[in-house]
């Protein structure tokens, strides 16, 4: 079956920039997406990117996408501690069933 | 605010006892999900609408769980005979679903009902 898997924890220095990672084993995946969830909030979407792109930047947020290795990762460049929250990667194939990883833990460090 | 609510925003039930949720979604938004989300991990999918026909549910959506979508605008999520088990938080996301299954969705997300059962 589909499965998302991401890495729990990450912690960063404020003005540094943020990896989080991102596995996802279904290989008929459409759209990925990042979404960003902050204490007692539901989730907000940051971005995706369409399978058949290898690298999306908007703004502070670079995604890339490694289609082999069904390997997705968001860069926050110049990190700051409002971008403390959880990170989920969500991935979509060709029906309209969304799956979403368990979630990366940021936080800034001032 | 994304424009999706979600009432109530916490319910404390006790086992056994029969609860329902609501979500009332972007007005223009066809399709609306259903999620639970427990402590440490992501949403996991439950159901979804496309207008008012059901179209798909997870095996997770057991028996005791039912969710309708009468007339194509809000829904409601019923958990009967509530157990521990079902302590989450039931999360809804519309979204203007377009022609095709390989269209860009954006799930707009309510702010979810936290349930605890004693």
């Amino acid at each position: 079956g589909e499965d998302v898997e991401q890495s729990l924890f990450l912690s960063v220095r404020e003005g540094d920039s943020s990896v989080i990672n991102c596995t996802y084993t279904d290989s008929s995946s459409t759209y990925l997406y990042w979404y960003k969830q902050e204490p007692g909030a539901g989730l907000q979407l940051l971005t995706y990117i369409f399978s058949n792109m290898d690298m999306k930047q908007d703004q502070r947020l670079t995604v890339l996408l490694n289609k082999k290795d069904k390997h997705l990762s968001l860069r926050i460049a110049d990190t700051q501690t409002g971008d403390s929250a959880i990170y989920f990667c969500a991935e979509k194939g060709y029906g309209q069933n969304f799956v979403f990883g368990p979630g990366t833990r940021l936080s800034v460090l001032p | 605010d994304t424009g999706v609510s979600q009432d109530p925003r916490h319910k404390i039930t006790k086992r056994g006892q029969n609860v329902t949720f609501r979500c009332d979604p972007i007005s223009e938004h066809n399709r609306l999900y259903w999620y639970r989300q427990t402590l440490g991990q992501g949403p996991e999918f439950l159901t979804y609408f496309q207008n008012e026909a059901q179209l798909e549910k997870s095996r997770l959506l057991s028996d005791r769980f039912s969710a309708e979508r009468p007339k194509g605008s809000f829904s409601t999520l019923e958990i009967q005979r509530t157990e521990q088990g079902d302590s989450a938080m039931y999360l809804c996301a519309s979204i203007l679903g377009l022609a095709g299954d390989n269209s860009y969705n954006e799930q707009f997300f309510g702010p979810g009902t936290r349930l605890t059962v004693l």
